[in-house]
């Protein structure tokens, strides 16, 4: 148990549709990061965010956004849904002093757009 | 892009045997971490090696890293069946985004 709770834990969208996951990070940290696992690969970092602010972005279009709140916690949004959206998305949480220190993640979000 | 890539992808073992499995990366690094994850689900922290430590441990698990050849191997020793899972090493570099590789599968058998 890491502290670290998604939801909803499953998801079914309709292809166009959007999406909002949540996430809330472990109490204390106040750095939060996004990730999408598609099925047999490994996670792919999709954004993070350090004190409300976003500080990092990976290979992800603007449709990909999200928010972290005052006490830490996130949201993802997917708008305009597409097929290969398809895919666990972690949260994963992390405290000050982030270079050197683990992140803990979250048991994920398993969203299936049809 | 994927930073790190995990070798060998699956491996099978005997209960009480050891697992050795392996990580490439392509850049330089501020450390390197291992996950492991069950069935799909959310990854657990196993250890963190700095870019300035060369080998690192922690109960059954034995991390090295060698920066000069940018690769991490991760030994599992006496593994049990609870450890059948997929591992995963990850990079952080200075812009603070960790980067996965594929993962190793590994399978304990009874």
């Amino acid at each position: 148990e890491t502290g670290v709770t998604q939801s909803p834990t499953h998801l079914i969208k309709t292809r166009g549709q959007q999406v909002t996951l949540r996430c809330s990070s472990q109490s204390g940290h106040n750095t939060v990061s996004w990730y999408q696992q598609a099925l047999g690969q490994g996670p792919q970092f999709i954004f993070q965010y350090y004190r409300e602010e976003e500080n990092g972005r990976g290979n992800f279009p603007p449709r990909f956004s999200g928010l972290q709140f005052p006490n830490y916690s996130s949201e993802l949004n997917v708008n305009a849904l597409e097929l290969d959206d398809s895919a666990l998305y972690l949260c994963a949480s992390k405290g000050t002093g982030f270079l050197n220190t683990e992140a803990f993640f979250g048991q994920g979000t398993r969203l299936t757009v049809v | 892009s994927q930073q790190g890539e995990e070798d060998p992808q699956a491996l099978s073992i005997q209960e009480g045997e050891n697992a050795t499995m392996n990580c490439s990366y392509k850049t330089s690094i501020n450390n390197l971490q291992w996950y492991r994850q069950n069935s799909g689900r959310g990854l657990v922290h196993l250890i963190l090696i700095r870019s300035n430590e060369r080998e690192k441990h922690s109960g059954r698990l034995r991390v090295t890293l060698d920066t000069s050849k940018k690769s991490s191997s991760l030994l599992i020793t006496a593994s049990r069946a609870a450890d059948t899972a997929s591992y995963f090493c990850a990079t952080l570099r200075n812009d603070y985004k960790l980067s996965f590789g594929a993962g190793t599968t590994v399978t304990v058998r009874a």
